[in-house]
């Protein structure tokens, strides 16, 4: 089986950095995605890791580090219209591709 | 806009009624997804269609039937819901063979039973 955790909720300020952790445990490991989900609306792909390291989108970034089973997501320079649920999601080996979805965390960004 | 749209985007629908989610994609994808999103828990997968392949969630009620034409087309029928059947449905597609697949969703279909 898969387990995923993030934190339920966060708050940040506008114009602020903001780390987004997740951790999870896997059958294997074959990729890991975060998603943005505003209230109402689709989730919409932000970024996939699959190699430890950094990876960087303007201002958002995605890190991976495999042995720990650690993912963060880093936005910076926030804005009002960040303010969203951002979700993790794990795919393990084993010949499934489908990714197992964390519970996301709400993000709350104010002035 | 997204290349994955649903409609109908709201259904309130009796317990006793017989509807249909509908869902198409216009990415040229060839794996079809129907998911659940309730309030404070994950994303639910509900079923897979992957290469006319079907792939379901066991734990899915048997009132909830997939079907899926072809490979740009995904229904999901609905009959005799129960209330805590309320959710927000997402239908979603990917490219599978590929090494990212990455998921893209629809906007969801919210439905609302009395």
């Amino acid at each position: 089986g898969q387990n995923i955790d993030q934190p339920t909720e966060m708050t940040a300020t506008e114009g602020a950095i903001v780390q987004i952790n997740c951790t999870y445990q896997t059958s294997g490991f074959n990729g890991l995605f975060w998603y943005q989900q505003h209230a109402g609306e689709a989730p919409t792909f932000l970024s996939y890791n699959v190699l430890d390291g950094l990876e960087e989108k303007g201002r958002f970034s995605s890190f991976l580090s495999r042995s720990k089973g650690y993912s963060y997501l880093l936005l910076k320079e926030l804005q009002m219209k960040d303010s969203a649920s951002y979700l993790c999601a794990v795919r393990g080996t084993g010949g499934s591709y489908i990714p197992t979805f964390g519970r996301g965390t709400s993000l709350i960004v104010h002035p | 806009e997204t290349g994955v749209t649903q409609t109908p985007r709201h259904l309130v629908m009796g317990m006793t009624n017989k509807k249909s989610l509908k869902c198409e994609q216009h990415l040229g994808h060839n794996a079809m997804y129907w998911y659940k999103q309730s309030a404070k828990k994950p994303l639910e997968l509900m079923f897979v269609y992957s290469l006319e392949e079907r792939v379901e969630n066991n734990s899915v009620p048997s009132r909830f039937s997939p079907e899926c034409p072809n490979s740009s087309h995904l229904f999901l029928h609905l009959h005799t819901l129960q209330p805590e059947d309320s959710a927000l449905y997402l239908c979603a597609s990917s490219q599978t063979g590929t090494g990212e697949n990455t998921i893209y969703f629809g906007e969801g279909s919210w439905l609302t039973v009395v």
